[in-house]
């Protein structure tokens, strides 16, 4: 079965970095896409990027460019998201999200439990 | 960005009701809209995609209708499991976007 597991929560000062990482086992990770999508306390959903994890090409939001990268591993399959110069409002759930096969593609069939991730100083 | 826009943003609703939730999109989408189910502490379920096929597993209670800029989903018979927030998405064009949720509420 498909599973996406993440790293554990994290806390960061402001301006650090962070890299999360996605485990991916059940399927062949380099054939789907791979997005992050965060999730500030008691807010909505926010895309942030994605990777090709056969390709490694990425694609980001506006919002995040020059701030993350998203890289993969595929001896491992597993897919990391670095956010950098983290500011407070940074703090959010971090999820990894694979992108569906065919008929799904565009709408993300699995996701990972998700990463906490604390900005504080 | 294609802003979507759900309404209402919240809802109380008892078991076995039946509720629509709506979702519009700041410009035509054809039919690329997903929508997702999100429990507290839990990540967000692909409910719905192609606005009105079911993911595998999901119960026929939910449906999903629309295309173009306005879309629905409905649950027809309210179930305990069923109160949580939901989410729409739009993938016709990047950055894929999401609704601001809606949440449910047992009345």
């Amino acid at each position: 079965q498909v599973q996406l597991v993440q790293s554990g929560a994290e806390v960061k000062k402001p301006g650090a970095s962070v890299k999360v990482s996605c485990k991916a086992s059940g399927y062949t990770f380099t054939g789907y896409y791979m997005h992050w999508v965060r999730q500030a306390p008691g807010q909505g959903l926010e895309w942030m990027g994605r990777i090709n994890p056969n390709s490694g090409g990425t694609n980001y939001a506006q919002k995040f460019q020059g701030r993350v990268t998203m890289t993969r591993d595929t001896s491992i399959s597993t897919a990391y998201m670095e956010l950098s110069r983290l500011r407070s409002d940074d703090t959010a759930v971090y999820y990894c999200a694979r992108e569906g096969p065919l008929a799904v593609a565009g709408s993300f069939d699995y996701w990972g439990q998700g990463t906490l991730v604390t900005v504080s100083s | 960005a294609i802003r979507m826009t759900q309404s209402p943003s919240s809802l109380s609703a008892s078991t076995g009701d039946r509720v629509t939730i709506t979702c519009r999109a700041s410009q035509g989408i054809s039919s690329y809209l997903a929508w997702y189910q999100q429990k507290p502490g839990k990540a967000p379920k692909l409910l719905i995609y192609a606005a009105s096929t079911l993911q595998s597993g999901v119960p026929s209670r939910f449906s999903g209708s629309g295309s173009g800029t306005d879309f629905t989903l409905t649950i027809s018979c309210l179930q305990s499991e069923d109160f949580a927030t939901y989410y729409c998405q739009q993938y016709y064009s990047y950055p894929p976007t999401f609704g601001q949720g809606t949440k449910l509420e047992i009345k």
